[in-house]
């Protein structure tokens, strides 16, 4: 099964401040297909997780463009250009490159300075 | 707009087995294939299975196989996911979640349930 690994666990940022989280796969998410199959969510105190990120680097309908992901292969990483309050929760990785089957990251809690 | 409803909180013993609902609204159900996620307390997000339900076919993570069942019914747009053989590992919130069926969205949830508390306790 392929592991997803998240850096840091946890960061405290300051409000308008950027905020960068790391997730790597212990196998290439890129298909045959052409597509990178990484995805990340973000779990907002009490809620349901969210989807932010499709394929690495778009964003779902209704995130803010100050969230933004790149990366390739096995390294990935999500990227927040200004923290605002509305910001604080737990971010996940996902990888779905082998379908039925998910993998999540063990989260990266973000909290406001 | 497409909504997830699922079934209340439930408090078990250990050794018994849970069967939680999800019934979907505002969608067509039979585009959808629905996924089971769960999280116990302070941890972090775990996928057990899923189900398409216009094939009936489930798979599950292998180290749920054999004692979770996801099943869902056409006619009135839900699904469940029943779990045999309860012990206190299993106290979490478990999830439902929608992923299309077709292209590249079926990589992925976009609509998840409230989700539902199981507590397994003497």
């Amino acid at each position: 099964d392929i592991v997803m690994t998240q850096t840091p666990l946890s960061l405290s940022v300051t409000p308008g401040q950027p905020a960068s989280i790391s997730c790597k796969s212990s196998q290439s998410l890129l298909h045959s297909d052409g597509k990178t199959y990484l995805y990340w969510y973000l779990q907002k105190p009490g809620q349901s997780p969210q989807l932010l990120i499709y394929e690495v680097s778009n964003r779902f309908s209704g995130v803010p463009d100050r969230f933004s992901g790149s990366g390739s292969g096995t390294d990935f990483t999500l990227k927040i250009s200004r923290v605002e309050a509305e910001d604080v929760g737990v971010y996940y990785c996902m990888q779905s490159i082998q379908l039925p089957l998910y993998t999540f990251g063990q989260g990266t809690k973000l909290e406001i300075k | 707009q497409v909504q997830l409803v699922q079934s209340g909180a439930e408090v078990k013993k250990p050794g018994s087995s849970v069967k939680v609902s999800c019934k979907a609204s505002g969608g067509t159900f039979s585009s959808y294939a629905i996924s089971w996620v769960r999280q116990a307390p302070g941890q972090g997000l775990e996928w057990m299975g899923r189900i398409i339900p216009i094939l009936g076919i489930a798979n599950y993570a292998q180290k749920f196989q054999g004692r979770v069942t996801i099943t869902a019914d056409k006619s009135t747009s839900t699904a469940y996911m029943e779990l045999s053989s309860l012990r206190s590992e299993d106290t979490a919130v478990y999830y439902c979640a929608r992923a299309s069926l077709y292209d590249s969205s079926a990589y992925y949830m976009d609509v998840w349930g409230k989700g539902t508390t199981v507590t397994v306790s003497s």
